[in-house]
């Protein structure tokens, strides 16, 4: 099975920051990777499919990249909207499986 | 209206059986794989099970193999969960989700609450 680890699990950023989040896989999975954003209470949201694209009505600001292993999303410029949580999810091989998660929080 | 709505949730005893539901609308349900996501308190997403668009294959992590049972009926467009002999570690909000391209989830229920008593 795929294990799928992101870094930091939080961190603090105040509006306009860039932030980056990175996600790492324990094997390749070429570029089936997913990101979604979660707030409490709510059910998680996509944002980005097969490492780099943006799901349709999602904010340019948000964006994706890698292969392989290793995976980054990055918001540019950080809105108030966007502090939540942020976990990928491989979807290479079953059983799929998701990261810890990443808390975005406001400075 | 795109939609996924869950039921059957609740508290149930250790050791007993639930089953939940979730009712598609807005979209050709029998076309799409549909999957079972949990939450537990305050823990990460976890990926349960999954059924291919015409229900020839099924697919469960490790933990829930041999006590959960993926179904889906596509004439009246459900996708349900059997759980059998529950433990406290299957509480969680059961999310169904629907599977798109290339295995992401874009579409989600608001999920349903299974807490697991002793």
């Amino acid at each position: 099975d795929i294990q799928m680890t992101q870094s930091p699990s939080s961190l603090s950023a105040s509006v306009g920051d860039r932030v980056t989040i990175t996600c790492r896989a324990s094997q390749s999975i070429s570029s089936y990777l997913n990101w979604y954003q979660q707030k409490p209470g709510k059910a998680p949201k996509l944002l980005i499919y097969a490492s780099s694209s943006l799901q349709s009505g999602v904010p340019s600001r948000f964006s994706g990249s890698g292969f392989g292993t290793d995976f980054t999303l990055t918001i540019s410029s950080l809105q108030p909207d966007d502090f939540a949580t942020y976990s990928c999810q491989q979807s290479y091989s079953i059983p799929y499986s998701f990261g810890q998660g990443t808390k975005v929080e406001i400075k | 209206q795109v939609l996924l709505v869950e039921s059957g949730g609740g508290v149930v005893q250790f050791g007993r059986s639930l089953r939940l539901s979730c009712a598609a609308s807005g979209f050709t349900f029998s076309n799409s794989g549909m999957h079972w996501v949990r939450q537990a308190p305050g823990k990460g997403l976890e990926w349960v099970a999954v059924i291919w668009y015409d229900g020839s294959k099924k697919y469960y992590v490790d933990s829930v193999k041999g006590r959960f049972t993926i179904s889906r009926d596509n004439s009246k467009n459900t996708l349900n969960l059997q759980m059998n002999s529950l433990r406290a570690e299957d509480t969680a909000i059961y999310y169904c989700a629907r599977e798109d391209r290339t295995g992401d989830f874009d579409l989600w229920g608001r999920g349903t609450l299974v807490t697991v008593s002793s």
